[in-house]
C-alpha cells in the first residue's frame, strides 16, 4: 500500500541549530512529495515540494531532496528560528489516484 | 481569494445529538476532503469527493455522512455524536489534473468536543 513515516517528536532545538526531520514513504506508484506545516491554531499550509526524483524542493530556508532509491524525503534547514515551531507533516500522492497519504507529523519547538 | 473556509470553527455536543460542519472553496477544485486530526495519529481521512457528484469512503468513514452540494461546498455529518468524534477536523481540497503536482489546500478546522 501507499504509506508515510516519519520521526516521532517531539523535537526541541536552541535558536539557530541545523533541522533535520526524517521521512520514508512506500507507494505502489510513482508519487509525489509534500511537506506541510501546522502552525498552532491554523490548519497546515504547504511548505515544500517534489515531483520526480532528485528533485529539491525549497522554500523559507526549508529543504528537502527526492530520494527514489531510499524512498526518502528528509526536511533540513541550516539555521532554526523561534518562529518555526510548529508541527510538520510529510505526504505523497499519487498520479493516478485521488487521495493523499500523511505521515503522524513531527512536532519541533524552537527555544531562544 | 479566501482560499478554504468552515464553519463553525468551534462546537460542543452532547452524546447523541447532530451536526453539519460546512466547508467551501472558491479556487474552483474539483475534488474535496474531510479529514480527522487526533493527538498522535496525525491526518486521517474520513471521506472525499474526486468530483462534484461523487464520494467515497476514506480510512475512518463509520459515523459520518457528507454531500458535496455542488462543486464549491462539501459538508460532514454527524448524526449521532459519540465522544469518540472529539477532533479536529479539516477539510481540504485540490484541482487534482492526475499531473503529480497537487497541492492540498487545508481550511482553517473545527474544533468539535463531545461530551
Amino acid at each position: 500500500g501507499n504509506s508515510v513515516t516519519q520521526m516521532e517528536g517531539p523535537v526541541t532545538l536552541s535558536e539557530e541549530a541545523f533541522l533535520t526531520i526524517n521521512c520514508t514513504y512506500t507507494a505502489t506508484g510513482y508519487p509525489s512529495l509534500f511537506w506541510y506545516v501546522q502552525y498552532p491554531g491554523e490548519g497546515l499550509q504547504l511548505l515544500l515540494k517534489a515531483t520526480k526524483a532528485d528533485d529539491k524542493g525549497s522554500n523559507k530556508g526549508f529543504e528537502a531532496t527526492y530520494r527514489k532509491e531510499t524512498t526518502s524525503f528528509h526536511l533540513e534547514k541550516g539555521s532554526v528560528q523561534v518562529s518555526d515551531s510548529a508541527v510538520y507533516f510529510c505526504a505523497l500522492t499519487l498520479n493516478t489516484g485521488n487521495q493523499f497519504y500523511f505521515g503522524t507529523g513531527t512536532s519541533l519547538t524552537v527555544i531562544p | 481569494n479566501a482560499g478554504v473556509t468552515q464553519t463553525p470553527k468551534f462546537q460542543v455536543l452532547k452524546t447523541g445529538q447532530s451536526m453539519t460542519l460546512q466547508c467551501a472553496q472558491d479556487m474552483n477544485h474539483n475534488s474535496m476532503y474531510w479529514y480527522r486530526q487526533d493527538p498522535g495519529m496525525g491526518l486521517r481521512l474520513i471521506y472525499y469527493s474526486a468530483s462534484e457528484g461523487t464520494t467515497d469512503k476514506g480510512e475512518v468513514p463509520n459515523g459520518y455522512n457528507v454531500s458535496r452540494l455542488n462543486k464549491r461546498e462539501f459538508s460532514l455529518r454527524l448524526e449521532s455524536a459519540a465522544p469518540s468524534q472529539t477532533s479536529v477536523y479539516f477539510c481540504a481540497s485540490t484541482s487534482l489534473t492526475g499531473a503529480g503536482t497537487d497541492t492540498q489546500y487545508f481550511g482553517p478546522g473545527t474544533r468539535l468536543t463531545v461530551l
